[in-house]
């Protein structure tokens, strides 16, 4: 069973609607990244949660460390939002530093017009 | 602008060949990293650095070696003993530190073994 587990593993939306994407892991971190990767393969790095909420123009990352889950919503979507989100941590571990990455799969986000 | 260079974004090598991806930056971030990603899989980590001189190896080291002689630079070798090498590989840096703040990766270098 992967760490880092997404959901859905596509989505397709029309333009305008309220987009949810999931992600839940299974190891102890310290902190969750959002990351948007566009067709051309460059990764932007959306967001990075330790703990809350966190909101940047029309997208919202929210995290619940209790029941290690975190969500990334997009509201209004337009088709530009169309990409793959991915969600990654950094593990903690002992005897070790934790600032490397362990992804998810990605979610492939399609919106239509 | 500050950011990462990775260089060329397409790349064709014949079977038995050594290639040699360049990723360099300018953010003055400590620590630099190698990721391939597969169709249908996460990123995986191939080797990572976090000082000048100093590297580890990541999930899936067989077949490649990286160097880092200077902070910006932190080139990755694709070896004739890496089996698969045809992938998508992206380098990324960080500061330094417990929470790896600042991650930015490169746009990408997409490897094809003909």
């Amino acid at each position: 069973k992967n760490e880092v587990e997404q959901s859905p593993q596509n989505l397709t939306a029309q333009e305008g609607e309220f987009i949810t994407i999931n992600c839940s892991y299974s190891v102890g971190i310290s902190a969750l990244h959002w990351l948007q990767q566009h067709p051309g393969g460059g990764i932007v790095s959306l967001f990075m949660l330790s703990s809350g909420k966190k909101k940047h123009g029309r997208l919202i990352a929210t995290i619940n460390i209790q029941e290690k889950h975190s969500s990334l919503h997009i509201t209004a979507s337009h088709p530009r939002d169309s990409a793959v989100y991915i969600c990654a941590v950094n593990k903690v571990y002992s005897g070790g530093s934790n600032y490397k990455l362990t992804f998810g799969k990605g979610t492939l986000l399609t919106v239509n017009p | 602008d500050g950011g990462i260079t990775q260089s060329p974004k397409y790349l064709f090598r014949k079977e038995g060949q050594n290639v040699t991806l360049s990723c360099e930056q300018n953010l003055n971030h400590d620590a630099m990293y190698w990721y391939r990603q597969d169709p249908g899989q996460g990123l995986r980590l191939i080797y990572y650095s976090q000082i000048v001189n100093d590297f580890q190896k990541g999930d899936i080291a067989e077949g490649y070696s990286v160097s880092r002689e200077k902070k910006e630079s932190f080139p990755l070798t694709v070896t004739s003993a890496q089996k698969n090498p045809t992938a998508f590989y992206l380098c990324a840096s960080s500061m330094a530190g417990t929470h790896g703040r600042g991650y930015t990766f490169g746009s990408g270098t997409r490897l094809t073994v003909v």
